[in-house]
């Protein structure tokens, strides 16, 4: 099993609305990423999660909050967001070593924030 | 800080050979990675080059000269369905060793019948 997952698909929310991406994979990765890609653009890294703990937070505002429940789980806790927060959050692991470089990435969940 | 520079945009046809490049400024370089999007997917790695020289896997081959900072993806035998976005990223460690990729602008490949 080389996927990981993410859900929703989409989503569409209004600013004063809290919810939540969840990203999963089984592969043993140890490391799981948040990123944010806008229209056109590379993807914009959020936070790191290494060994379940967070190890880089992009100075990423507030209103996004990430939690690693365990080595297979990813959230993103999502409250009072901007319209310009609207965008597709990808989220994206790798095995962990000091020699892996290979990145997978899920599907994406599409945000719009209304 | 990091910076790459890639094409914005590549144009070619069916069956051509085609060639991206990227050059990059980075403290702590480690290895040049390459990643493919379609539009409305997610990014999907290519090929990573840590040491000088060309990596090939099957039509698409990558090539890294280190001393020059400077990388390139080359796609052979083109096909429609290589129309996407192509991201180079470099890898460089934050302290603590965790992976930290930083990713070029990306090009657009237009692969034309």
């Amino acid at each position: 099993d080389t996927e990981v997952t993410q859900t929703p698909k989409h989503l569409v929310m209004g600013m004063t609305n809290k919810k939540s991406l969840k990203c999963e994979q089984h592969m043993g990765h140890r490391a799981m990423y948040w990123y944010k890609q806008k229209a056109k653009k590379p993807p914009e890294l959020m936070f790191v999660y290494s060994y379940e703990k967070l190890s880089i937070n992009e100075s990423v505002p507030s209103r996004f909050s990430p939690e690693c429940p365990n080595s297979s789980l990813l959230n993103l806790h999502l409250h009072a967001l901007q319209p310009e927060d609207s965008a597709l959050y990808l989220c994206a692991s790798r095995h962990g070593t000091g020699y892996s470089y290979e990145q997978y990435f899920g599907p994406g969940t599409r945000l719009t924030v209304t | 800080g990091q910076s790459l520079e890639q094409p914005s945009e590549v144009t070619a046809v069916e069956g051509a050979i085609v060639q991206i490049n990227c050059t990059y400024q980075t403290s702590g370089f480690y290895g040049l990675s390459w990643y493919q999007q379609h539009d409305g997917g997610a990014p999907t790695f290519l090929s990573y080059n840590g040491l000088d020289g060309l990596e090939e896997t099957g039509r698409f081959s990558s090539f890294l000269s280190r001393s020059d900072s400077y990388g390139y993806l080359l796609l052979q035998e083109l096909q429609m369905k290589d129309s996407a976005s192509y991201f180079c990223a470099v890898r460089d460690w934050q302290s603590g060793g965790s992976y930290i990729p930083t990713f070029g602008r990306g090009t657009s490949l237009i692969v034309h019948p």
